[in-house]
């Protein structure tokens, strides 16, 4: 069956434009987190949708990053005023069973 | 100090050699994962562990949780294994959570 999708899979924008990224789960997979790394650094965890719970938004490093889910399918990721600081790989899993995520191939984000 | 430390950072091979990388974490954990990631951005997951051994071809995680330590082990090496490799565990006070280590970048030579 189909894996985690993302779009667009590169996307390219002038510093203090607005960003949606998308992020399609596996079907049925009632767990998504989305996930930013920078060039040369490591993964770091933004947000976390489980089902119909309040979203974990723990990891959004400002308030210009914010993120919906509508019930278990589609995710948005949306930057605002976006600063080069926010150039980066974004990345989406899902999951169904507890420890197990499935990525998806990321957005590549480049702030000009 | 991060709760996932990997080592080597960097590591670079001659095709055909026994590759090992390895995994230390501070934090009690409910699993452990090694993942794959490729020039293009894409993470594949190899194995989740919880304890013992496990192997998929050429490729062999092991985790030992009382050092708090995981091996991935990689056999035969061949350049199509260069990637970054990636250890990631379930802490046990969280399992909805990853904490990544910083990853190990991969470069096998023909």
């Amino acid at each position: 069956g189909a894996g985690v999708s993302q779009s667009p899979s590169n996307k390219v924008t002038e510093k203090g434009k607005d960003v949606e990224l998308r992020c399609d789960p596996i079907s049925g997979h009632t767990a998504l987190y989305w996930y930013r790394q920078r060039l040369g650094q490591g993964l770091e965890f933004l947000i976390y949708f489980q089902g119909n719970s309040a979203p974990d938004k723990s990891g959004l490093p400002s308030d210009r990053f914010s993120a919906e889910r509508t019930g278990e399918s589609v995710s948005t990721l949306t930057i605002q005023r976006t600063q080069q600081e926010d150039s980066a790989v974004y990345l989406c899993a899902s999951s169904l069973q507890a420890y197990e995520q499935y990525f998806g191939p990321g957005t590549r984000l480049t702030v000009t | 100090k991060n709760e996932v430390e990997q080592s080597p950072q960097n590591l670079t091979a001659q095709e055909g050699e026994f590759i090992t990388i390895n995994c230390s974490y501070s934090v009690g954990i409910s699993a452990l994962h090694w993942l794959q990631q490729h020039p293009g951005g894409g993470i594949v997951s190899l194995f989740m562990l919880s304890s013992g051994k496990k192997k998929h071809g050429r490729l062999i995680a092991t985790i030992n949780i009382q050092e708090k330590h995981s091996s991935l082990h990689i056999t035969a090496s061949h350049p199509r294994d260069s990637a970054v490799y990636i250890c990631a565990v379930v802490p046990s006070y969280n399992t909805d959570k990853l904490i990544f280590g910083t990853g190990t970048r991969l470069q096998v030579f023909p």
